[in-house]
């Protein structure tokens, strides 16, 4: 069974200043990364996604995450955020496996990035 | 190109009262169907899954059922509500098994409030 744990519930950044929020997931087996973006009642937009190759991925709104298999680790960055970054962030996996369930993406709990002027 | 439709947006229910939130995909066929629930600090919990017209698959014993009587509908239901079903409840699809080729996408979600 895969879980992902997101270490910090609350980012509260600067405009302009660079983020990073922070992803680690377990699993037995090989699996996928996502993030996603939760815009205040909203549903969630996906930002970014891993599937294999580079482990450097761009996102929308000039957001990347880098895939580090050795610290089961995909940390979302992003150099200079906007007050429109505002927002809560999902980070998610799913096996890659296929004899399993079809509910396979598992979420974290969240990070919610608070950009202040 | 593809949307999903979730209504109503809001909606505030009193215990023991029944529920029906509906969500309806268009612009794809056999879509796999989910509902979620985010709670507070919680996170987002799979309820329901469907990978096809009433095939249901629950993910977690609870007060809520689920039904798809057609294939791009999905039906969340409640026939007596608890003051533990309040949160904000998200309808999804995904074209195939959950993947970077299949990702994800969620509608606008439904805030519900029992009271």
């Amino acid at each position: 069974a895969q879980s992902v744990t997101q270490l910090d519930s609350q980012v509260p950044v600067f405009e302009e200043a660079p983020v990073e929020l922070r992803c680690n997931y377990s699993s037995s087996v090989s699996v996928y990364l996502f993030w996603y973006v939760q815009y205040p009642n909203q549903g969630l937009q996906l930002l970014l996604k891993y599937l294999s190759g580079s482990t450097l991925v761009k996102g929308i709104n000039g957001f990347e995450a880098e895939f580090n298999k050795s610290q089961t680790s995909f940390h979302l960055r992003k150099p200079s955020v906007h007050i429109s970054d505002t927002a809560e962030y999902f980070c998610a996996v799913s096996d890659q496996g296929y004899g399993g369930s079809q509910g396979n993406l598992i979420f974290g709990k969240g990070t919610k990035l608070s950009v202040k002027p | 190109s593809q949307t999903i439709h979730q209504w109503p947006a809001t909606l505030v229910q009193p215990v023991g009262s029944p529920l029906s939130l509906e969500c309806t995909v268009e612009g794809t066929s056999n879509p796999n169907l989910y509902w979620y629930r985010q709670a507070a600090g919680r996170g987002l919990q799979l309820l329901f899954y469907s990978v096809g017209i009433g095939q249901i698959s629950s993910e977690v014993p609870q007060n809520l059922s689920a039904s798809r009587p057609q294939d791009r509908q999905f039906i969340l239901s409640s026939k007596k509500l608890l003051l533990s079903d309040s949160g904000f409840y998200l309808c999804a699809w995904s074209t195939d098994r959950v993947s970077p080729n299949s990702p994800l996408h969620f509608g606008n979600g439904t805030r519900l409030t029992v009271t």
